[in-house]
């Protein structure tokens, strides 16, 4: 079937430390990926997207690249804030017998000591 | 810019109960998703609606039921609460039907049983 694993948290990372969260996924078809970020107490916010093989996703200093033959889209940053501590969920949509919808991981909970 | 707007944001209801949560979606979006999020877990999709119409159907217990109304808004109805419904209800929307276009969450609403 369709899914999404991640690794498992918590991740605790001193700030300005290098940060890498794993994705791998399993999908039929030609799914798009996603990383979202859920802060305490808030929904899901979009961090990046990729649509296709070989994209790179990048939002504030965040990448994650679509490897299509490790079936991976890791989430990676350079440097680490405390700011960023914040619960990441990798996410695929992918479209099914004409329906669309969107398939979550576990959760990866990241917390960024100064 | 406007956002997924759902109300209301908390919610305190006794077993066996019912409640009503209700979901906004961003403007000429025509696709709402409803996914619930338990303590500590990932969100788990319960439904969709594309044009009014239910689109695609998750882990969505017999008990609870939803629509989209001809404004595109869409209400989550839930009766005969369980203590294990206590949950973070997320309504997210997206424009058209494409593996390529992200969701938009909104914040949620938190439901609690007791």
């Amino acid at each position: 079937g369709n899914s999404v694993t991640q690794m498992e948290g918590p991740v605790t990372l001193s700030e300005e430390a290098f940060l890498t969260i794993n994705c791998t996924y399993t999908a039929t078809g030609y799914p798009s990926l996603f990383w979202y970020v859920q802060y305490p107490g808030e929904g899901l916010q979009l961090l990046l997207k990729a649509t296709k093989a070989d994209d790179k996703g990048s939002n504030k200093g965040f990448e994650a690249t679509y490897r299509k033959e490790t079936t991976s889209f890791h989430l990676e940053k350079g440097s680490v804030q405390v700011s960023d501590s914040a619960v990441y969920f990798c996410a695929l949509s992918l479209s099914t017998s004409g329906t669309y919808k969107y398939i979550f991981g576990t959760g990866t909970r990241l917390k960024v000591l100064a | 810019a406007a956002g997924v707007i759902q109300s209301p944001r908390h919610l305190i209801k006794e077993k066996r109960e019912t409640a009503t949560l209700k979901c906004y979606p961003i403007p000429r979006h025509d696709t709402v998703y409803w996914y619930q999020q338990g303590p500590g877990q990932d969100p788990q999709f319960l439904i969709s609606f594309y044009e009014k119409m239910q689109s695609d159907k998750g882990s969505i217990p017999d008990r609870f039921s939803a629509q989209q109304f001809s404004d595109y808004h869409s209400e989550l109805n839930m009766s005969s609460l369980e203590l294990g419904d206590s949950a973070l209800y997320f309504c997210a929307s997206s424009k058209g039907r494409s593996v390529l276009t992200e969701a938009f969450f909104g914040q949620g609403t938190r439901l609690t049983v007791v």
